[in-house]
């Protein structure tokens, strides 16, 4: 089966940049979702087909996907940037959605 | 405006039948381009995608889930629904439906609110 691999934890001071990896066997061919989710809540969209964002999106998330890892990128972090983010794909040959293990974003 | 809501028991006891019931409002279970799965995340852990319908009742399981698994839909009612058999401890979870838009995507763009499934004598 595909494997999604993520950090456990990334800490980022407010203002600074995050990067959050999501590690598979060639995910440069998938298109790569990344979904925000806060304690207690649904995930949430942040970005999909790898760069792409969702209306309602601050440009300060971004992502992108080469090789064996795909990064979202969340530039001038925030208090309110602090939750666990997930990275999905789409598995053709098995037709098997997959979610990566995720990743607490810590804002200090 | 598009949403989706999860409904189902609080509570099952382990042997039992666990059904959940998706309402979807804000768009058609008919619509050409519509899919709508089930997808599950245990306490503290990562989000697991159980199962998937499309608007031609096309089907698709988890591979490690499927003999457990079965969805259905009832456009009429606007309703997904998800049973899984044989219910275990390890299956307590919230349990979430999600929306795929759009012939070629594989991204979830909606999701309901989840329910909280306890499997426990």
């Amino acid at each position: 089966s595909y494997v999604l691999t993520q950090p456990p934890s990334v800490s980022v001071a407010p203002g600074q940049t995050a990067r959050i990896t999501c590690g598979g066997n060639n995910i440069e061919s998938k298109s790569v979702h990344w979904y925000q989710q806060k304690p207690g809540q649904a995930p949430v969209l942040v970005v999909y087909d790898d760069s792409d964002r969702p209306s309602g999106i601050p440009e300060r998330f971004s992502g992108s996907n080469s090789g064996n890892t795909a990064t979202l990128t969340i530039g001038r972090v925030e208090a309110g940037d602090e939750a666990d983010y997930l990275c999905q794909v789409w598995n053709i040959i098995t037709d098997q959605y997959v979610f990566g293990t995720g990743t607490k974003v810590t804002v200090l | 405006q598009v949403t989706l809501k999860e409904s189902g028991p609080a509570l099952v006891k382990p042997t039992e039948t666990l059904t959940l019931t998706c309402t979807v409002s804000g768009f058609s279970l008919s619509n050409a381009r519509m899919g709508v799965s089930w997808i599950r995340q245990p306490p503290g852990k990562a989000l697991e995608w159980l199962a998937h319908i499309v608007s031609n009742d096309e089907k698709t399981y988890s591979t490690s889930l499927k003999s457990r698994l079965t969805i259905s839909k009832d456009t009429s009612k606007s309703q997904v629904v998800l049973i899984m058999t044989n219910m275990d401890p390890v299956d307590t979870a919230t349990y979430y439906c999600a929306r795929i838009y759009g012939e070629y995507s594989t991204v979830f763009d909606y999701w309901g609110l989840g329910t909280l499934v306890t499997v426990s004598s």
